[in-house]
């Protein structure tokens, strides 16, 4: 099946920096590529859409300029989370559209632990 | 997109066949319905996917009955290694957009 891949699997950041989260299709283009963010014990809540070559698509209440996302390439999309806070910390995972009528898939994650 | 609706949790024992329903009411004429697993710190991994009547593949069966208003996971002979949370999706994968929106999901748990 398809691969993606999320790097890194875990960090740790002290409060005031920003942290970079990639997210790779290994064996197919994604033209679109989906974040997320999962809180313990809570569902996967959708931050936003990375399309290739335009700009992102936020969800309502998901700050653009703290969560910045660059979709360069056709494999990869990153997420930066800019000014850290403790309250940032949290599961964040990422989906790649193969296209088609095809399922969805997801990255292992990225534990990020705010300091 | 559909909004779907699951049991929170459910308990069962190896060996067993455990079926969880999920129900979405006003699914689209172009919606897919789609399940998957996840376990924890891990992203989900896709079970299952179908339109309507039956599927089944190597690990789970869907059963979607002809007015979709609602489909069945049916994980045959569980095992303790199928403790996870599962989620039922549904939306439209026809444009090659699987923008999910996530429920609850079910919590179930294997015992020994």
């Amino acid at each position: 099946g398809a691969v993606v891949s999320q790097h890194p699997s875990w960090v740790i950041c002290k409060s005031g920096t920003s942290v970079k989260i990639e997210c790779r299709s290994l064996d197919f283009q994604a033209t679109t590529m989906f974040w997320y963010r999962q809180f313990p014990k809570q569902s996967l809540m959708l931050m936003a859409t990375s399309n290739e070559g335009s700009k992102a698509t936020y969800e309502q209440g998901v700050e653009k300029d703290k969560f910045l996302i660059n979709h360069a390439s056709l494999t990869l999309s990153t997420l930066t989370v800019t000014s850290a806070h403790p309250e940032d910390s949290s599961f964040y995972i990422c989906s790649a559209d193969r296209g088609g009528n095809t399922e969805a898939f997801f990255g292992q994650g990225t534990r990020l632990t705010v300091v | 997109l559909a909004k779907t609706t699951q049991p929170i949790s459910m308990d069962s024992y190896e060996g067993q066949e455990v079926n969880i329903t999920c129900s979405h009411n006003n699914i689209a004429t172009n919606d897919y319905i789609t399940w998957y697993q996840q376990f924890p710190s891990q992203g989900p991994r896709f079970i299952i996917q179908g339109y309507k009547t039956k599927v089944t593949n190597e690990v789970a069966s869907l059963f979607i009955p002809a007015d979709r208003k609602s489909s069945t996971l049916s994980l045959p002979r569980v095992s303790l290694s199928d403790t996870a949370v599962y989620y039922c999706l549904v939306g439209d994968g026809a444009g090659g957009y699987n923008k999910l929106i996530f429920g609850a999901g079910t919590r179930l748990a294997v015992h020994p």
